[in-house]
């Protein structure tokens, strides 16, 4: 069965570093999603991209992210200077056609990042 | 957006059916009803959905009744490895891209 790939698992970083996340959507997906989850918390939004675009971001999504497919399969999340409460698990997911809710999507593994 | 209620946490026993129920009160015309599963440090996987009456799938059943106002996830005869958190999500079929994901119940199965 086809899965969403993230890279790396784990990152340890320090604050006001910058670090990049790297995910391998589904090959045929269309549609490509970053959430975070804090350590105890919700699955939050950040960003869903389609066609080289951001199509939606949160308010979490600020200056300091940005994502990017640099190539046909990778997706990236890049944090530009990290912070403190950067620290979270990190889920890339796609999905297939529309981007609506009832469209499922598919998430990677997570890669927990931890700044100190 | 379709505000959902669910339980905080079940706790169950290894070969009984668990039933989570979701209130949905204000669900719109448009909106399906999504449930999604999740294992300590894993992302979600989708789990089942149904806009009205009853779905069955390999993993579970969903029961939505007439006024569609809640939802019964359905889990048979569940395992230790059933052990996760369950969300329940409302939202219209390309209303937007986003998933929003409450806090969800946490399912503790025992032997």
């Amino acid at each position: 069965e086809p899965e969403v790939t993230q890279t790396p698992s784990h990152q340890v970083t320090q604050m006001g570093q910058e670090v990049i996340l790297r995910c391998v959507p589904i090959s045929n997906h269309l549609y490509f999603y970053w959430y975070r989850q804090i350590l105890g918390q919700k699955v939050e939004f950040l960003v869903s991209f389609y066609n080289n675009e951001i199509s939606e971001k949160s308010e979490i999504f600020d200056d300091q992210f940005s994502v990017e497919r640099p190539d046909g399969s990778n997706f990236t999340l890049k944090i530009r200077s990290t912070k403190l409460e950067d620290s979270a698990m990190y889920f890339c997911a796609s999905s297939e056609r529309s981007g609506g809710r009832s469209e499922t999507q598919y998430f990677g593994p997570g890669t927990r990042l931890l700044v100190l | 957006l379709a505000k959902t209620t669910q339980p905080i946490s079940m706790d169950s026993y290894e070969g009984q059916e668990v039933n989570i129920t979701c209130s949905h009160n204000n669900i719109a015309t448009n909106d399906y009803i999504t449930w999604y599963q999740q294992f300590p440090s894993q992302g979600p996987r989708f789990i089942i959905q149904g806009y009205k009456t009853k779905v069955t799938n390999e993993v579970a059943s969903l029961f939505i009744p007439a006024d569609r106002k809640s939802s019964t996830l359905s889990l048979p005869r569940v395992s230790l490895s059933d052990t996760a958190v369950y969300y329940c999500l409302v939202g219209e079929e390309g209303g937007g891209n986003k998933l929003t994901f409450g806090t969800g119940t946490q399912l503790k199965v025992e032997l």
